[in-house]
Formats: C-alpha cells, sequence, structure tokens
C-alpha cells in the first residue's frame, strides 16, 4: 500500500529557534498534502493544505508566516516552525493524496518540544 | 462549521466482546465519513468509510451505517481480540470535497484485555 514517511519522527529545539520537518510519500506521487496538528487527548486539526508547485492554503486560525508550507515535489512537502515557542510543542502529522483517489495516507508524525 | 464528536476513553473490553464507538457529526449535506484506526508507533489507517446515507463500510470484522437522520457513524464489531488495541478516529469530510482535507473526532483509545 501507499507509504508516507516523516522525518524527523520527534525534535527538540530551543525558543527562537526553527525547525523543519520533512513529509515524503515514498512509492507514488502526492498531488495533495495535508498538514495536521494533534494536542493531547485531542483530535487531528487541519492546519494547511499543499498543491505541489503552488502555495499553501491555511486554515482559519493558522499563521501563515509560522507555519511555512512548501511543497517542492510530488513526493515532498515540507512545514516549518518558525521561531518556535513552548506553546508550538505538539504532533505533527501530514497526511498525501495521490492522482487516482482521494484517499487520504498518514506519516507516523512528529512530535516537536519547544524548550 | 464541521464537526465530529465521539466518545471519550480508553474503552477497555475483554477479548471476544462486542464493541461500539460511538460518532456523531455536524455538518451541511452529504458528508464522506471515514473511521481511522491507528496502532502504536504508526501513522493513521483507514479502517472504513461511507460516502451516503444508508451506506455501510466494513472492513477487518468492523462496520458503521451512515445514518443522516442521527448524523452519527458508529463503530461496531462482534467479537473483539487484543489485536484490536489501538486509537480510533472518527472523521468527516465535507460534501463535494474530493480532495480537503478531514475534520477528526478526538479519538476513542481502545484497550482489549486478553
Amino acid at each position: 500500500g501507499a507509504v508516507v514517511s516523516q522525518h524527523p519522527s520527534w525534535v527538540i529545539c530551543k525558543s527562537g529557534t526553527s525547525v523543519k520537518i520533512e513529509c515524503r510519500s515514498l512509492d507514488f506521487q502526492a498531488t495533495t498534502m495535508f498538514w495536521y496538528r494533534q494536542f493531547p487527548k485531542q483530535s487531528l486539526m487541519l492546519m494547511a493544505t499543499s498543491n505541489e508547485g503552488s502555495k499553501a492554503t491555511y486554515e482559519q486560525g493558522v499563521e501563515k508566516d509560522k507555519f511555512l508550507i512548501n511543497h517542492a515535489s510530488l513526493t515532498l512537502s515540507t512545514l516549518t516552525v518558525t521561531s518556535a515557542h513552548p506553546e508550538d510543542s505538539s504532533f505533527y502529522i501530514c497526511s498525501a493524496v495521490g492522482a487516482t483517489s482521494y484517499e487520504q495516507y498518514f506519516g507516523p508524525g512528529t512530535r516537536l518540544t519547544v524548550t | 462549521g464541521n464537526s465530529v464528536t465521539q466518545m471519550e476513553g480508553p474503552v477497555t473490553l475483554s477479548e471476544e466482546a462486542f464493541l461500539t464507538i460511538n460518532c456523531t457529526y455536524t455538518a451541511t449535506g452529504y458528508p464522506s465519513l471515514f473511521w481511522y484506526v491507528q496502532y502504536p508507533g504508526e501513522g493513521l489507517q483507514l479502517l472504513l468509510k461511507a460516502t451516503k446515507a444508508d451506506d455501510k463500510g466494513s472492513n477487518k470484522g468492523f462496520e458503521a451505517t451512515y445514518r443522516k437522520e442521527t448524523t452519527s457513524f458508529h463503530l461496531e464489531k462482534g467479537s473483539v481480540q487484543v489485536s484490536d488495541s489501538a486509537v480510533y478516529f472518527c472523521a468527516l469530510r465535507r460534501a463535494g470535497g474530493g480532495a480537503d482535507g478531514l475534520t477528526f473526532g478526538k479519538g476513542t483509545h481502545l484497550i482489549i484485555q486478553p
């Protein structure tokens, strides 16, 4: 089946620094990728939708200048958390949709801790 | 806006027990409905789905029926196994939103004891 990977699986960074999270579709081309955020015991919240070669579409309340998304190829999307603060600590999950169906395939997630 | 409400966990059952995890939704029109399962250390996997009213999704012994009149999509399994222990998420995609992101419930942690 379709596999989506994320790197790193966990990261600790200091407040004020930036961190990049990668999402890759390993065996299919992803025309659309989604980024979600999950707080403990909360649901996954959609942050943004990215389409290859175009600007990401952000959900209401998500700061586009803080969460930079780049979907440079059909197999890679990156999420950069800029000037991270402790309140950005969360579990970030990506998903990818191929060209032949609308089924979303999810990555295993990245745990970000900002100290 | 759209929302999904599912029962809080953890839900602890003995092996071979009957399982129901309730899920209700708020959305306009006829959204597509999904159940995802997340095993420890893995990404979410699609368990089953239904795209129109009265549809029944089924997979691996799990079933859920799209009930428009009660805006529900409850997950059921007749006889659970230890291997079913995982977190289950109910989700929806808005009507006509083929490549849209999903709206998720909070997830229900299911623990099956031998």
